[in-house]
């Protein structure tokens, strides 16, 4: 079975400025899928980044971009000048390499952007 | 293209009773998830429908609990009788099938529902 930690419940950053936020997984997979979600205050969750495992690029999606070390099994997300609008729930989340597996999430991080 | 859609968006019922959950996924999408929050917890899965067929329900907590989807179109989740441990906010996602790498899950807003 898969696991995923969140170690930081909640994390505050300034305006403009860059904040990374951690997240571990437990696998004896070799092939998967990791995912960045974001939920803001209004609830709807949207998908920020994902990353293959067999690729050993770092995915990036503009302001947002990923750390992947899959040797040390880590995913962090680093968000580049942040803003107002960041202010959300992230979850980290896992997903076996074939198409149709459920997801299994850390237990997220509430992010604060401030003025 | 509209997104997954869920109705309720919050439900308050007393326990004991009956609710109905609905989810519409994107549409064209033949995978359809069912997960779920409990307070302050993980997000943690439900059960996955391929069309009209029920390929994962290893997350269901109990037979207290009934996902259908009838025609492979839209689904819906019945707890009956709901019991307190049941509050929580209950997400719907979709998908395509596979052959296209297209892996991403879609979420919607969620129902929020509160047994008291």
């Amino acid at each position: 079975a898969q696991t995923v930690t969140q170690s930081q419940p909640e994390m505050s950053v300034q305006e403009a400025e860059t904040v990374t936020l951690s997240c571990t997984y437990d696998t004896s997979e070799s092939n998967y899928y990791l995912f960045w979600y974001k939920q803001p205050p209004s609830r709807q969750m949207i998908l920020v980044i994902r990353q293959e495992a067999y690729k050993q690029q770092n995915a990036t999606e503009n302001r947002f971009s990923v750390n992947f070390q899959k040797a040390a099994k880590s995913f962090s997300l680093k968000i580049s000048d942040s803003q107002l609008g960041d202010t959300a729930m992230y979850f980290c989340a896992f997903m076996k390499n074939n198409a149709g597996n459920m997801l299994t999430f850390g237990g997220g991080t509430r992010l604060m952007v401030k003025p | 293209e509209a997104g997954v859609t869920q109705f309720p968006s919050h439900s308050v019922i007393e326990k004991g009773q009956t609710v109905t959950l609905r989810c519409d996924p994107i549409s064209g999408h033949d995978n359809l998830y069912w997960y779920r929050r409990v307070m302050g917890k993980e997000i943690k899965f439900l059960l996955h429908f391929v069309k009209e067929s029920k390929q994962d329900e290893s997350g269901m907590p109990n037979n207290r609990f009934l996902a259908e989807r009838t025609g492979g179109t839209y689904s819906t989740l019945k707890v009956q009788p709901a019991e307190l441990e049941d509050s929580g906010v209950y997400f719907c996602a979709s998908s395509p099938l596979a052959g296209g790498g297209t892996d991403t899950q879609y979420f919607g807003p969620g129902t929020r529902l509160t047994v008291l």
